[in-house]
């Protein structure tokens, strides 16, 4: 039972566009919500992350939109640009565990 | 600070061998975890150590295991390797103090096994 589903399974935007991928979970013990961006041949690394006592986060380009009515969070990528390009996975974290629930990931492809 | 490192970077065997795997987290880390990266199943939680004790495990056959030393390095080990094996497994290692906030975690490059 996959308890993060994440959409699209890729994404191919322009230069200067908006990147928009949407997360949605079930266990409602979740507690964290962190974004990791792989590129090839390294492993993932935080890119953002939200708690749900909070709508929205910004960091530069880079804001997490968080519904936790209805149980969805969503990464949106403003100006995207082609460095851009990599595999986003979102996640979700219960406190107890501390271990990540993954999304499958979406791949990314900003062309210039 | 250097970051986590994993070795080999690469790995190629056969049906039926085992393999070690080895990963060295960031220092003053002491949680070090497991996981396997496929294009079909995407990340999957393999287990978490943390001061020499496994604290969590995912849902992986008994042929995956894993220790780690005082040091705080990890080894994990895939015996009686199957053509699915082949994936990129990753470490990731986080300071791990126990009832704290979620500490965030740091992936290595990974190691590609391939399985022929």
């Amino acid at each position: 039972q996959q308890q993060v589903k994440q959409s699209p399974q890729s994404l191919i935007v322009q230069k200067g566009g908006i990147s928009i991928i949407n997360c949605a979970y079930e266990n409602t013990a979740f507690d964290y919500f962190p974004w990791y961006q792989q590129f090839p041949g390294k492993g993932p690394a935080l890119l953002i992350a939200i708690r749900p006592d909070v709508s929205e986060k910004k960091e530069g380009r880079f804001t997490i939109s968080f519904n936790k009515s209805a149980k969805q969070f969503s990464l949106h990528i403003m100006d995207s640009q082609p460095g851009d390009s990599a595999t986003y996975f979102c996640a979700a974290v219960t406190g107890g565990s501390y271990i990540p629930t993954f999304g499958r990931g979406t791949s990314l492809i900003v062309h210039p | 600070k250097a970051g986590v490192t994993q070795t080999p970077r690469y790995l190629i065997k056969t049906r039926g061998q085992q393999v070690t795997l080895s990963c060295s987290p960031i220092s003053g880390h002491r949680s070090v975890s497991w996981y396997q990266q496929t294009p079909g199943q995407g990340l999957q939680f393999l287990f978490e150590y943390f001061s020499e004790t496994q604290r969590n495990k995912g849902n992986f056959p008994g042929r995956f295991s894993g220790r780690q030393f005082s040091n705080s390095r990890s080894e994990m080990n895939v015996s009686t390797l199957e053509l699915g094996d082949s994936a990129l497994y990753l470490c990731a290692s986080r300071s791990g103090l126990a009832g704290g906030q979620y500490n965030e975690q740091f992936f290595g490059p990974g190691t590609r096994l391939t399985v022929l």
